[in-house]
């Protein structure tokens, strides 16, 4: 069975900070990998994905992620956030198997 | 415009009381699934469609049904709604297994 763990339940920064949010899933198989961003009271809405190639990928807003095939795990990253990025967070892994698994999420709070 | 439509929005509703809340797209993908998003608990998928009427029991099943007549319909049923299933629900749909997952704009039912 596939699962996805994200380390960080909350996380809270000050604008221009730095932030890397961790992502590692469980799955035996070739994996698809996406990172999800939920606005308050929105839908979830695709930041980036990884199917193969360039483990570095990059998305929209400034984020990137990369795929550690080693350490099973994809980390969020952005250099510099801003207060519009106060969101919730998820990372999904999708198998051969049409399953889409989502991890917790995390909530980013960012301070002005 | 490419879209994933939920109805209704917002829902209270009594215990026991059948309800049905439906999902439409219009981008002609063959797969649809059913999350509903708890606090804490992240995304878990519920029901989801391979294909009309092809479909299968995802991780949080119990207490619901779905059905899939028409490939862009797939409607969640609730036959006697329990204050366990009030949460966020979301429709999802995707082009196939390597693809990133389209989401509505979700319902937020309310059981009392």
């Amino acid at each position: 069975a596939q699962s996805v763990s994200q380390h960080n339940h909350h996380v809270i920064l000050s604008e221009a900070a730095s932030l890397e949010l961790g992502c590692n899933y469980s799955y035996g198989g070739t994996v698809n990998l996406f990172w999800y961003v939920q606005y308050p009271g929105q839908h979830l809405q695709l930041l980036l994905k990884y199917f193969s190639g360039d483990p570095l990928v990059k998305g929209i807003k400034g984020f990137e992620a990369e795929f550690i095939k080693s350490k099973f795990s994809f980390n969020l990253r952005k250099p510099s956030v801003q207060w519009s990025d106060t969101a919730e967070y998820f990372c999904a892994v999708g198998g051969s198997n049409y399953k889409l698994t989502f991890g917790k999420g995390t909530l980013l709070t960012v301070n002005p | 415009e490419a879209q994933v439509t939920q109805n209704p929005r917002y829902l209270i509703t009594v215990t026991g009381k059948k309800l049905t809340v439906t999902c439409s797209q219009n981008m002609n993908h063959e797969y649809m699934s059913w999350y509903r998003q708890d606090p804490g608990l992240g995304l878990r998928q519920i029901y989801y469609s391979m294909n009309v009427e092809v479909t299968d029991k995802g991780d949080v099943p119990e207490g619901y049904k779905v059905s899939r007549k028409e490939k862009r319909n797939f409607p969640l049923i609730l036959e006697s709604p329990s204050p366990n299933q009030t949460s966020l629900y979301f429709c999802a749909t995707r082009i196939n297994l390597v693809t990133e997952a389209f989401f509505g704009q979700g319902t937020r039912l309310t059981v009392v």
